[in-house]
């Protein structure tokens, strides 16, 4: 069976410091990828997906971005992180488009 | 543009009742999928159960239906014999078979009463 593992669970950040979370898939190869942000009592946005490796796209412009080393690995950065990135941070894969998004457990940003 | 419409910010149902969560949807795409999720206190999103916008029935997962009305553009989640630990943000989501996108609405807030 599939799997989705993302790291760390929480993360305590100063401003202008630098970000990088990570996302790894199980169990499937060639999968669709994507990060999303939720602020607090909203819903997800969705702030890159990933259709294969080397392979991204940004829906919101931002100083945050995205990479895909290998095949089900995804990764979202950033150089300098500001007050207003704070938020639940989830990654998801799909195997095709219009398929059900199968989330990891997420990752809680505080920028200080 | 695709959009997603949960009007029903907060439902309150007793405990082994059912209850109905509204979801509508916009698109001019022929082709997409609907999809309901629950998101407990600790984050997570669960994906409940799924439509396809050509399935001829409605969907069923144990006590999940989607009660899907093509003409209405209507994707209502039923929860039957609601449980304690059903207390939670579900929310309703679209996707286009041709797109990657992935359309959530706002979301409706459940809580089960003893």
């Amino acid at each position: 069976s599939q799997t989705i593992h993302q790291w760390p669970a929480t993360l305590v950040q100063p401003v202008g410091s630098p970000l990088s979370l990570e996302c790894t898939v199980e169990g499937t190869s060639n999968p669709n990828l994507y990060w999303y942000r939720q602020a607090a009592g909203r819903g997800l946005q969705l702030l890159f997906y990933s259709v294969g490796i080397g392979q991204i796209s940004s829906e919101v412009p931002q100083n945050l971005s995205a990479s895909r080393p290998q095949d089900r690995q995804f990764i979202l950065s950033s150089k300098k992180l500001l007050l207003s990135d704070s938020g639940f941070y989830l990654c998801a894969w799909a195997r095709d488009p219009g398929q059900p998004q199968h989330f990891g457990d997420g990752t809680r940003l505080s920028i200080l | 543009a695709q959009k997603i419409t949960q009007t029903q910010p907060g439902m309150f149902v007793q405990e082994k009742e059912a209850v109905t969560l509204d979801c509508t949807y916009d698109t001019s795409d022929p082709s997409y999928g609907l999809f309901w999720y629950k998101q407990p206190s600790s984050g997570e999103m669960i994906f409940l159960i799924y439509q396809g916008s050509y399935d001829q029935q409605n969907a069923t997962e144990g006590r999940y239906s989607l009660n899907f009305q093509k003409a209405r553009k209507s994707a209502n989640l039923v929860i039957s014999a609601s449980q304690l630990g059903d207390s939670a943000m579900y929310f309703c989501a679209m996707s286009a078979f041709t797109g990657n996108q992935f359309y959530f609405g706002t979301g409706t807030s459940l809580t089960v009463i003893p």
